[in-house]
């Protein structure tokens, strides 16, 4: 039984096009994150989301659209994608208070 | 800004070797987590610390959280090639949102048998 789960595992794509990245977890947990690892390995926090609450937003393009439709699932989606988007995107989940994640497997995105 | 910066960045040794990778800040942590993340697999969690000088075991793997609770380690004993991976410390943002992680710079452990 897969404990965070993220689709797809990879994307191949041209610059301009839109994408999406599903996750979902089956934890219970009531808080969902997206983190973006760049080459260097560097994790970065994007976005969380506390019982389909937005409550962490970082600096990130417009371009990057997350959506909760409910506590269990978080999706990212993508719009006009550009080269510097090339990157290892995780989805994790939680409990507010503990902070202690569990990650998905990642989604390799590539554009080209 | 709160950084996380790990040394070495890469650490490539024999089986059975011992070994000791580093996370240092400036800034104070109200606890700092350890992660292990795999070639093409999301980070796991490893442990978490929470008090300062705080030490924990797990297997050959020994934690612990400095006094100032500013910086920790990770001792591996007589690594294995199932050590292999990015060593990923992390804490919670300056505030304590236990919600928002800073992730550390990383170090790549590579253990040849």
């Amino acid at each position: 039984d897969t404990a965070v789960s993220q689709t797809p595992k990879y994307l191949v794509t041209q610059m301009g096009n839109d994408k999406s990245i599903k996750c979902e977890q089956n934890l219970g947990h009531d808080t969902m994150y997206w983190y973006k690892q760049d080459s260097k390995k560097f994790l970065k926090i994007m976005f969380s989301y506390n019982n389909k609450e937005l409550i962490i937003n970082e600096t990130v393009p417009n371009r990057f659209s997350p959506k909760s439709p409910d506590k269990a699932h978080l999706n990212l989606h993508i719009n006009s994608l550009e080269l510097g988007d090339s990157a290892v995107y995780f989805c994790a989940s939680s409990y507010l208070n503990t902070g202690e994640l569990f990650f998905g497997e990642g989604s390799r995105l590539t554009v080209l | 800004t709160q950084l996380l910066e790990q040394s070495p960045q890469f650490l490539s040794i024999q089986e059975g070797e011992n070994l000791t990778v580093y996370c240092n800040s400036s800034s104070v942590f109200s606890s700092l987590q350890w992660y292990r993340q795999e070639p093409g697999e999301g980070p796991v969690l490893l442990v978490t610390v929470v008090t300062g000088g705080e030490v924990k075991k797990l297997k050959r793997l020994t934690f612990q959280f400095g006094d100032a609770r500013k910086d920790s380690s990770l001792h591996i004993t007589a690594a294995q090639p199932g050590d292999t991976g990015l060593y990923l410390c992390a804490g919670p943002n300056y505030g304590g949102a236990t919600n928002k992680l800073i992730f550390g710079t990383g170090t790549l452990l590579a253990v040849q048998p």
